[in-house]
This record gives structure tokens, sequence and C-alpha cells, in this order.
């Protein structure tokens, strides 16, 4: 079965550098989580979108911003990287009213 | 946000029950308990999730309180392959989203 499909895995930038992440849920999945999970830490909630529309905002810097497109695929926006936002961005997605989500293999990111 | 209190770490033996206690004391009615689990590197996993009745699916049984402020995952016979992260999460259906706490490092012996 098609699983949720994250690009790229693995992105090196440097600082105050721009990236961009791309999430691609489950077909006919009508919501899309972002987490952050720096190294040793809990994934933080930062995102979600329901029917393409925002419907969740967690702890997500200003610097960063994130949008679900028409096809359902989401990207999440970040600039002027700091060595901070190194860690692993995990996509998630679901249909399940009640909750049940499945989750991408996630990006590294590195800032350098 | 609501919040789950977890043991940070458990051990257990290959082939033996686990428990895996979660307090939830500040959860609302409309709460579903989720279970979810993360192994090195890769993204967290579902287990399962229920809202007030006990529940059973091919990997695990989520046992939740009569008053619904605790509920354990039980793994009937841990492997190997086991040993992870566990999660024990609100989600919410009023705002549709799921907030991970610390987690339970499970250890597995052979």
């Amino acid at each position: 079965a098609a699983g949720v499909i994250q690009s790229p895995r693995h992105l090196i930038k440097e600082k105050r550098e721009t990236a961009t992440l791309k999430c691609y849920p489950i077909p006919r999945h009508d919501t899309v989580y972002w987490y952050q999970q720096g190294p040793g830490q809990d994934p933080q909630f930062l995102i979600s979108f329901y029917e393409k529309m925002q419907s969740d905002k967690g702890s997500i810097p200003d610097r960063f911003s994130a949008q679900q497109f028409s096809d359902y695929h989401s990207e999440l926006n970040m600039s002027s990287l700091e060595l901070g936002d190194s860690a692993l961005y995990f996509c998630a997605s679901s249909l399940d009213p009640t909750g049940e989500a499945f989750f991408g293999q996630g990006t590294r990111l590195t800032v350098v | 946000d609501a919040k789950t209190t977890q043991p940070n770490s458990m051990e257990s033996n290959e082939e033996e029950p686990v428990h895996l206690p979660c307090n939830h004391s500040t959860i609302s009615g409309t709460d579903y308990i989720h279970w979810y689990r993360q192994l090195p590197s890769q993204g967290p996993e579902y287990v399962i999730h229920g809202l007030t009745s006990n529940v059973n699916n091919r990997m695990a049984s989520l046992a939740i309180a009569e008053d619904r402020k605790s509920s354990t995952l039980i793994l009937h016979r841990a492997t190997l392959r086991d040993a992870a992260v566990y999660y024990c999460i609100f989600f919410s259906s009023n705002t549709g989203k799921l907030i991970f706490g610390q987690g339970t490092t499970l250890q597995v012996k052979p």
C-alpha cells in the first residue's frame, strides 16, 4: 500500500538559507500534519491542514510557513535557517476523524 | 494542551507480556487515547487507539480505566523488534492534532 512520501530524505543547508520540504500524503487522506524532532527529543507539532485549509498551529516559528495544495500534497517552507533548525521533520496524513495517522520516513535537515 | 505522564524507560524479556502505563488525569471527554511507537531514525508508527472501551488489534491491546484517567498498552509477547519509544498521546477531536509527550523507551532483552 502507498505510504506517506517525504522529499528530500536528507538536506544540508547553510545558515540564513531557505529550505522547502515536501510531503505527499496517502491518497484520499484529507489531513496533513507536520512535526519537528530535534536530536533526542520528542516530536513537536508544527502545523496541520484539513482539506487544504490550515486547521491548527503549534510551536512553528514565524520563519516557517506551510501550505497544502489542490492535489493534497503539502510543503513546509523554512527561511533564514538557523543551526537550531537542524532536526528530523515528519509529515503525517490521516483520513480517520478519530486520529489514526500515518507518518512518513522524515526529512533530515542539517543546517551548517 | 492536556498532558500524559509515562515512565521514562521499561525493560522486558523476550516473549513475555509488557504493560506500558500512561496517566492522563486532565483528559477531556472527547479526547481519544492513542499509542504510537518510534524506532530510531524512523517516523512514529500507529499502534492502537480508543475512547472509553478496551481495544484489541493485531499489534496490542489497550486497557482504559473506567474514569479514563489512565490507560495501559499491553504487548502480549514482546519481541526484539518491539524495542522502541512508545508514546501515549491525546487526539482531540476539537483541535484535530496529536501532541506527543516524553514517551517510554522499551528495552527487550533476549
